[in-house]
């Protein structure tokens, strides 16, 4: 049974620093990872998708890496800001069925000014 | 020009009450899925729908079931409603259900969710 498991839970950093969000899923088997942002209220905007042929992803000042054999992820975020305030939520497709996805808890990201 | 929409975005009801919350997507995707987001903001699948047929039915109660009346729609009911049906419910959609190391079409895309309260 694929778990997805995301560490810390809450991050609180100054403007300005670059930090990393880990994710770890029990199941290498996956065809690909994405990850999300959810802002209070509102649904999911998604970031990045890395298939498993891929080692890495870069949108802007985010880079996500995976390491399908030993079942990480991580998001690198470079010099954030105050409005990359959210939860980030990453997921993998589940079981057999490629399309649902299983999620992490997130990691509730805050930066202040 | 919202990729996918749901209505309504808020939803009080009592207990016992039937209801229905609605979803859109203009994205020409093949694939549509319900989430439920519980009160400790954890996310889990409900069900898959590719080119309107339910292909996978998570262990939700059968007091829910989704219809799909074209395409671009996904509608999800709810039979007597129950205290702990009370969540965020996202409707999302990607081009196509089957994945593989291919391109972005594995891309899901969330409406905004439907926040239901049941009393």
């Amino acid at each position: 049974k694929q778990e997805v498991t995301q560490i810390p839970a809450a991050l609180s950093v100054p403007e300005g620093e670059n930090l990393v969000l880990n994710c770890s899923f029990t199941d290498s088997a996956i065809y690909n990872l994405q990850w999300f942002r959810q802002d209070p209220g509102k649904g999911l905007t998604s970031l990045l998708l890395i298939q498993s042929s891929q080692r890495e992803q870069t949108s802007g000042r985010l880079n996500a890496s995976l390491d399908k054999s030993s079942g990480r992820s991580t998001l690198y975020i470079a010099a954030s800001q105050p409005g990359d305030s959210a939860t980030y939520l990453c997921a993998v497709p589940y079981g057999g069925s490629q399309g649902n996805l299983i999620f992490g808890k997130g990691t509730k990201l805050s930066v202040k000014p | 020009d919202t990729a996918v929409s749901q209505t309504p975005k808020y939803l009080v009801t009592q207990m016992g009450n039937d209801k229905s919350i609605k979803c859109e997507q203009n994205l020409g995707h093949d694939t549509m899925y319900w989430y439920k987001q519980d009160s400790k903001k954890f996310l889990k699948i409900m069900f898959s729908y590719n080119n309107k047929e339910l292909i996978i039915n998570e262990t939700v109660p059968n007091r829910f079931s989704p219809k799909s009346p074209d395409k671009a729609h996904l509608n999800l009911h709810i039979n007597s409603l129950e205290l702990g049906d009370s969540a965020v419910y996202f409707c999302a959609s990607s081009s196509r259900l089957a994945g593989g190391p291919k391109d972005q079409t594995d891309t899901q895309y969330f409406g905004p969710g439907t926040r239901l309260t049941v009393l």
